[in-house]
């Protein structure tokens, strides 16, 4: 099975960085996605991770380190409308590479 | 492109009915899935298909069935409701490559009384 571990809930400052982790355990990794979700609505994809170092689109980047298992996401120029969950998702092979999802961060940006 | 469609978008349910969730794709994914997701929870996996014909157990399946008769569609079934069955449930489809991502359902939100 996978273990995936994400912070409850974070607040931040609009304007500001902030960094969301998500650490994991498995065996066979293949993959790490991020989506964003807001209240009420359905998950959207942000980004995807395989390899070791950082990708960067826009205000959003995201890091992973396999031998540590660990990812972040990093959101920079915070926007009120960053409000949102932010789901970690981690894909391993053997199982169809089905993703196994952590709980979320409730990331809440005030003025 | 709609994308994956889900109906209903609400439902309240009595205890011991039964119901179908409806999910259909129009992208040509191989990959289906169901998932619930409780407040405060990530998303659970209830069953999973990779392909037509086929479907496959999740995390929670307990309390429900699938089907996959086409590429485009995958219905839901709960057979008799019960209250901890009070969720909100996603649809998604993907490619199947590992590298790519899932797409998501608006979700149907299911109260059972």
């Amino acid at each position: 099975g996978q273990n995936i571990d994400q912070p409850t809930e974070m607040t931040a400052t609009e304007g500001a960085i902030v960094q969301i982790n998500c650490t994991y355990q498995t065996s066979g990794f293949n993959g790490l996605f991020w989506y964003q979700q807001h209240a009420g609505e359905a998950p959207t994809f942000l980004s995807y991770n395989v390899l070791d170092g950082l990708e960067e689109k826009g205000r959003f980047s995201s890091f992973l380190s396999r031998s540590k298992g660990y990812s972040y996401l990093l959101l920079k120029e915070l926007q009120m409308k960053d409000s949102a969950s932010y789901l970690c998702a981690v894909s391993a092979s053997g199982g169809s590479y089905i993703p196994t999802f952590g709980r979320g961060t409730s990331l809440i940006v005030h003025p | 492109n709609a994308g994956v469609t889900q109906t209903p978008k609400f439902r309240i349910l009595k205890i011991g009915q039964s119901m179908t969730l409806q999910c259909t794709q129009d992208m040509n994914h191989n990959y289906m899935y169901w998932y619930r997701q409780d407040p405060g929870m990530g998303l659970k996996l209830i069953y999973y298909s990779v392909g037509a014909g086929i479907t496959d157990k999740g995390e929670v399946p307990n309390g429900y069935n699938v089907s996959r008769s086409t590429t485009e569609d995958f219905p839901l079934r709960l057979e008799l409701a019960a209250p901890s069955q009070t969720s909100v449930y996603f649809c998604a489809s993907s490619t199947g490559d590992s590298n790519q991502p899932q797409h998501f359902g608006d979700g149907t939100r299911l109260s059972i009384l």
